[in-house]
């Protein structure tokens, strides 16, 4: 049972342009969200996050938005930069999880320049 | 701040033999430490949650006895693969929490099982 999805595995957008990456979650429990960039063979790092009590969350390029009776959020990069390119993970937790994180299955994200 | 390193970076061993992956916080204590594992293209899988002192709390369908760890003190949590298979080759990372939600992610060892 997937509680965290991001659908699309792969996104490709233009140096400049916005990059949209889109994550799921079915566990109405969540209350908290992060997103996490990655590069092969190194860990995840953290990027922003958002509480479920906030509808958006901006830390310079990066936007987190949430809609909560959706069940979804979406991490918004403007402007898009070819270092941008990783694969970004979502990543949801709650109340009682002890701090456990549920990963969404990435999305990679390449930027063109 | 909120560094986590981890020892080896990439380890290669024999089939049936230990191998033991060390996870430190640099600059602050962890309460609280993760056990993930990737397999290539696919998402992080939680294996076990580790707090200092008290046994590790593992996730369905991790098996105990295979992966054990051992959480010593507020700033180092170790995994050791004991009998390793060449299923067992995977990316290892761990994290260590500072906060109620927050993780902090270790760079990760690639094991290799030959």
């Amino acid at each position: 049972d997937q509680q965290v999805k991001q659908n699309s595995p792969s996104l490709s957008v233009q140096e400049g342009r916005i990059s949209i990456l889109n994550c799921d979650y079915t566990n109405s429990m969540f209350d908290y969200f992060l997103w996490y960039k990655k590069y092969p063979a190194e860990g995840p790092t953290f990027l922003i996050s958002i509480s479920s009590i906030k509808d958006k969350n901006e830390d310079g390029r990066f936007t987190v938005f949430l809609n909560k009776s959706a069940k979804h959020l979406s991490l918004h990069i403007v402007p898009s930069q070819p270092g941008d390119s990783a694969v970004y993970f979502c990543a949801a937790s709650g109340r009682g999880n002890t701090g456990k994180l549920i990963f969404g299955q990435g999305t990679t994200l390449q930027v063109k320049p | 701040g909120a560094v986590v390193s981890q020892h080896p970076s990439w380890v290669i061993c024999k089939s049936g033999t230990s191998v033991k992956i060390e996870c430190r916080s640099l600059d602050f204590q962890a309460t609280t430490m993760f056990w993930y594992r990737q397999f290539p293209k696919q998402s992080l899988m939680l294996m076990a949650t580790s707090n200092e002192g008290s046994k590790a709390t593992y996730e369905q369908g991790v098996e105990k006895d295979k992966f054990l760890i051992n959480h010593a003190s507020l700033t180092l949590s170790t995994l050791t693969v004991t009998s390793a298979h060449p299923e067992d080759s995977s990316f290892y990372i761990c994290s260590a929490s500072r906060g109620l939600y927050e993780q902090y992610f270790g760079p990760g060892t690639r094991l290799t099982v030959t």
